[in-house]
């Protein structure tokens, strides 16, 4: 059973480009949870997602920031005219329920030079 | 409120030795408390956690202790060894909800 994916591991942007951030959930799980990981620092819960909802967006910035999770196909943490305070480590983490233990993917590493 | 405070930033111990890793929470709603082991590269995995109905739990090498009245948990990490070496997260919870808080984390170092 593979673990949660995330791809890419490394993302390279220039300031005002988009970036996008994937995760595949493990088998059978529901909920995916996206956390963002500043240089020094623990992870900050961004948003909740179940299959096409967004169940809770408290920790996503207001602006440039966007995940969705459709029906078909990998959860997307989007961050548009990206700019240098947006490089961190991005974890997706899935649960097969709400109340259940959070796996945690490799995560991606966004650079925005 | 929502914070956990984990300290210290850093600690180096020798092989063989014992690694405490401390953490204080404000909520006194969460009654959820992991610890995460974090290598480079990698994502964080869970290692043990406990619940504030115990005051201790040992998993291996691993132990957790809770002091509840003054809302702090520590990990201790007997005869540690190099493959030790990693960053580790403790984070509070409250049961049935999804949104954990992390500390800031701990860069442990076990020397050979």
């Amino acid at each position: 059973n593979a673990g949660v994916m995330q791809n890419p591991r490394h993302l390279v942007r220039r300031r005002g480009q988009e970036a996008r951030l994937r995760c595949s959930p493990m088998k059978g799980h529901s909920h995916v949870y996206w956390y963002r990981q500043l240089p020094e620092e623990g992870l900050k819960f961004m948003v909740y997602l179940q299959k096409e909802n967004i169940i809770d967006e408290s920790g996503m910035p207001k602006e440039r920031f966007s995940a969705e999770f459709p029906k078909e196909g990998p959860s997307i943490l989007r961050i548009q005219q990206v700019v240098r305070g947006d490089s961190a480590a991005y974890f997706c983490a899935s649960s097969p329920g709400e109340e259940s233990e959070q796996y945690f993917g490799p995560g991606t590493r966004l650079t925005v030079t | 409120q929502q914070q956990v405070k984990q300290s210290p930033q850093s600690l180096i111990v020798q092989k063989g030795g014992i690694s405490i890793i401390n953490c204080a929470y404000e909520n006194t709603a969460f009654d959820y408390f992991p610890w995460y082991q974090q290598f480079p590269g990698k994502g964080p995995a869970l290692l043990i956690a406990i619940r504030p109905d115990v005051s201790e739990k040992k998993e291996g090498r691993f132990t957790i202790s809770f002091n509840k009245s003054a809302k702090q948990f520590s990990l201790h990490i007997m005869d540690s060894q190099p493959g030790d070496s990693a960053t580790y997260f403790c984070a509070g919870a409250i049961s049935g909800t999804y949104k954990y808080i992390f500390g800031t984390g701990t860069r442990l170092k076990v020397l050979a």
